[in-house]
């Protein structure tokens, strides 16, 4: 039974340019949570989607954009990339309001 | 910004010893969950208390839950160098089905051999 995917594990981007970042829930789960953890801080929400839908979303700025898929894949988008978008971008996967939530390994995004 | 909080930020112990881990929170919970983070790697979930609840046990896990000082602690004992990583607590928000999990900071705990 696969956990939760994510891809890639590392990327390097520079200032301005736009990235992708791709998940894949736990087998059964369809809900798809995001994270962004800098350097020894915890993780903070992004956004949540369920049913396709952008169902909660926390303190980040519409250059953060996501999508899920009908197969409960997810992507996450940002544009216009900043130095400090530079973390650690975690996906989490759930059932529907039933916790906890299972985390992937993450994708390390470095910008220069 | 975060709502949890953990205390200590960073623990060095020796293997056998018993290690404490606290949380503070802010707002109404409808549950508490913890979390380890080993290096680099993503987040793997050890134990959830309800509000209505005020002590759990998972192995050599013990939670408590105290929702009038808004505080949670972790106990683990008999640690192993294997438990060295980091340690999160999580909080959701009471009502609306809400998924959104608030992380603190996290205890960076280290067991020396």
């Amino acid at each position: 039974d696969a956990g939760v995917t994510q891809s890639p594990t590392h990327l390097i981007k520079t200032r301005g340019q736009q990235v992708t970042l791709r998940c894949s829930p736990k087998s059964g789960h369809d809900t798809v949570s995001w994270y962004q953890q800098a350097l020894g801080q915890g993780p903070q929400f992004i956004f949540q989607y369920y049913e396709e839908e952008e169902r909660q979303r926390g303190n980040f700025p519409d250059r953060f954009s996501g999508h899920q898929f009908p197969n409960y894949s997810s992507e996450l988008n940002v544009n216009a990339l900043l130095l400090g978008d530079s973390a650690l971008y975690l996906c989490a996967s759930s059932l529907g309001g039933i916790q906890p939530q299972h985390f992937g390994d993450g994708t390390r995004l470095s910008i220069l | 910004s975060q709502q949890g909080e953990e205390d200590p930020q960073a623990l060095s112990i020796q293997e056998g010893e018993n290690a404490t881990m606290n949380c503070s929170y802010k707002t109404s919970i409808n549950n508490l969950q913890w979390y380890r983070q080993n290096s680099g790697r993503g987040l793997v979930h050890l134990i959830l208390i309800r509000s209505n609840e005020r002590e759990k046990h998972s192995g050599r896990l013990r939670v408590t839950l105290d929702t009038s000082k808004k505080s949670s602690s972790l106990l683990i004992t008999a640690s192993r160098a294997a438990d060295t990583a980091s340690y999160f607590c999580a909080t959701d928000a009471r009502g609306g089905g809400s998924e959104k999990l608030v992380f603190g900071k996290g205890t960076k705990l280290t067991v020396n051999p």
